[in-house]
């Protein structure tokens, strides 16, 4: 069975400063990754995703994630946070080894970015 | 070009009763597939849509049904409403379905449902 894992509820960072949302994730097979974001009252945005090559994928808004296989980790990261960046982060796999397989999400990261 | 749209924003039902739920996937995609999100929580798969058919079912009691329409929009129809059914009810479309996990989804606001 597939599941993601968002070990922090919230993260607290100051504006400017680099920001880590982390996520772990379990998958029979090699995984598709994904990031989506949410403002309040609204749907889910999404920012990116890991296909394959590439261990770093760059996304909208300046965020990029790495994916590391090892650690079947796909931790998403920006150099400097905006106070705009404040949301509710979900990650989410599924498998690509079978093609009907659901999108699978954590169960989101606060982020609040601080002036 | 319009993103996912869904229908109504808000809905307030009562226990026992039964709600219909809209989705218009964007232009081209064929792909719709609805999640509930209980408050405080990651979203749940309901079902995947394609090509006017079930590719998906989550891990929902036979009170929620879907279809899907020629047109590609689709409806989320939950019977005999309980408490517990009280969430935000997201649909989201994707270029192709089956056999393509590959393809980001795009969500639409959903709707927020509310059992009294």
């Amino acid at each position: 069975a597939q599941s993601v894992a968002q070990p922090e509820d919230q993260v607290n960072v100051a504006e400017g400063n680099p920001l880590t949302v982390k996520c772990t994730y379990s998958v029979s097979g090699n995984p598709y990754l994904f990031w989506y974001v949410q403002y309040p009252n609204r749907g889910l945005q999404f920012l990116l995703k890991y296909i394959t090559g590439d261990n770093l994928v760059k996304g909208s808004y300046g965020f990029e994630a790495e994916f590391n296989k090892s650690q079947t980790s796909f931790h998403l990261k920006k150099p400097s946070a905006l106070v705009s960046d404040s949301a509710l982060y979900f990650c989410a796999v599924r498998s690509w080894n079978s093609g009907n397989t659901p999108l699978v999400f954590g169960k989101g990261t606060r982020l609040s970015v601080i002036a | 070009d319009a993103g996912v749209t869904q229908s109504p924003t808000h809905l307030i039902k009562t226990r026992g009763q039964h709600v219909t739920l809209r989705c218009s996937p964007i232009s081209g995609h064929k792909s719709v597939s609805w999640y509930q999100q209980v408050l405080g929580q990651g979203p749940q798969f309901i079902f995947q849509y394609y090509e006017k058919e079930e590719r998906g079912r989550g891990n929902f009691p036979d009170r929620f049904s879907a279809r899907q329409f020629p047109n590609y929009s689709s409806e989320l129809n939950v019977n005999a409403l309980l408490l517990g059914d009280s969430a935000l009810y997201l649909c989201a479309s994707s270029f192709v379905g089956a056999g393509a996990s590959y393809n980001e989804q795009f969500f639409g606001p959903g709707t927020r449902l509310t059992v009294l």
